[in-house]
């Protein structure tokens, strides 16, 4: 059974552009999670989806940011016009449902902003 | 507000020693969950240990034990006979249990552990 999977590892973008972070939880997830880590700090919530629905994006930049797990593919979690304070590591965690104990991290995208 | 404080933002260990990594914890929820986790230079996220707010004994999972004070709001994390890749960011992060709430998790600043030959 794979783990969570996230592509790419890596991601560079220039300021302006748009970067794409997938997500794949594990098999038999509906629950998917994305957390960011800046440089030097621990990992703070951004969204929380179910299929095809967002549950909370209370930790979500108003702007430029938008994530969703549509009912087929992975989950996309997508930026605009990025600017070098979106350099960061971007961490997709699953879940099977509200009574599990765990949250399942993936590796995790670095994207760097030039 | 759910809060996680970790005061320690580094540590250092002898080899083979024992150490203990402090998290305490603010929240209102009656149930929840603790965890910690490790996150090596490479960068992942290793899922280490869980506590539940409503278990009786303290968790354990091989050198990995989590030192739970209900009343005090504390969760320490200690590593017993520290090895060379233990060092790492260590993470204490909560969950709020209600089923009818979704799991959001709530991490800590995290300490870095610094373990000596």
């Amino acid at each position: 059974n794979a783990g969570v999977m996230q592509n790419p590892r890596h991601l560079v973008r220039r300021r302006g552009q748009e970067a794409r972070l997938r997500c794949s939880p594990m098999k038999g997830h509906s629950h998917v999670y994305w957390y960011r880590q800046l440089p030097e700090e621990g990992l703070k919530f951004m969204v929380y989806l179910q299929k095809e629905n967002i549950i909370d994006e209370s930790g979500m930049p108003k702007e430029r940011f938008s994530a969703e797990f549509p009912k087929e593919g992975p989950s996309i979690l997508r930026i605009q016009q990025v600017v070098r304070g979106d350099s960061a590591a971007y961490f997709c965690a699953s879940s099977p449902g509200l009574t599990s104990n765990e949250q399942f991290f993936g590796p995790g995208t670095r994207l760097t902003v030039l | 507000a759910q809060k996680i404080t970790q005061t320690q933002p580094g540590m250092f260990v002898q080899e083979k020693e024992a150490v203990t990594l402090d998290c305490t914890y603010d929240t209102s929820d009656p149930s929840y969950g603790l965890f910690w986790y490790k996150q090596p230079s490479s960068g992942e996220m290793i899922f280490l240990i869980y506590q539940g707010s409503y278990d009786q004994q303290n968790a354990t999972e091989g050198r990995y034990s989590l030192n739970f004070q209900k009343a005090r709001k504390s969760a320490n994390l200690v590593i017993s006979a520290s090895q060379l890749g233990d060092s790492a960011m260590y993470f204490c992060a909560m969950r709020a249990m209600l089923k009818t709430s979704y799991d959001k998790v709530i991490f800590g600043p995290g300490t870095s552990l610094s373990v000596i030959p």
